[in-house]
């Protein structure tokens, strides 16, 4: 049964960095599916922020493009996100997910963490 | 950007549709997710019209030009929840609509 777990700080700062980790389990990461993350500031809709393969290909939403990076380390099983210069409006909760999709076109999101709410906060 | 109605009522048993459109849907494929309070979204169709297993042939999707649609039939009170489409384009990008909130009457 596949598992995504998010973990990292619940509060932080005006202008500094996120970060969070999303841990693996039931499932191998270098399967073909994609590993990204989303997120929801509260009460809001859903926001891609980005995806990474495990050959280290990333994906990024041309929003935060200049503020995130993801990356994966395979031997642990986990992938990560960082976002830097964080505002109030990075407030959300944020989801680790596995997407699924033969190509580019077909990606769809079949597995979610349960979601970690990450307040930025003075 | 996809466009979805902020909104849809329906009376248990009847029938609920949610459009979300696009300019690139004639290009691309869609998906759709189902969200209750507190909860993760779930995966309900992808590739317009395909469902993961386990999931009841009650809900359903199409595609048409710029707007896809999503269907369920037999609407349950336990359906009520916020809807959101999604697609990719070939770069990479993903994008989900707005969201619409079903009340079940």
């Amino acid at each position: 049964q596949v598992q995504l777990q998010e973990s990292g700080p619940g509060l932080l700062k005006p202008s500094e960095t996120l970060y969070l980790t999303c841990t693996l389990s039931g499932h191998s990461i270098t399967s073909d599916y994609y590993w990204g993350w989303v997120r929801q500031p509260p009460g809001r809709g859903l926001e891609w922020i980005g995806t990474i393969y495990h050959s280290g290909t990333t994906y990024y939403n041309p929003s935060l493009r200049s503020r995130v990076t993801i990356s994966i380390d395979a031997s642990k099983k986990k992938f990560s996100l960082a976002l830097t210069s964080s505002t109030a409006a990075d407030t959300a909760v944020y989801y680790c997910a596995r997407e699924k999709g033969t190509n580019m076109l077909t990606r769809a999101i079949d597995q979610w963490g349960q979601g970690t709410l990450v307040t930025v906060s003075s | 950007e996809l466009t979805q109605p902020p909104s849809v009522s329906v009376s248990p048993g009847q029938t609920a549709r949610i459009t979300c459109s696009g300019h690139a849907l004639p290009n691309q494929f869609a998906s759709w997710y189902q969200q209750k309070p507190g909860q993760a979204p779930v995966l309900l169709i992808y590739k317009d019209s395909e469902r993961p297993s386990g999931i009841p042939e009650r809900f359903s999707g199409s595609s048409s030009g710029t707007t896809v649609t999503f269907t369920i039939s037999g609407v349950q009170a336990e359906d009520e929840g916020d809807y959101y489409c999604q697609s990719a384009d070939n770069t990479g990008t993903v994008v989900f609509g707005g969201g619409t909130k079903l009340t079940v009457l």
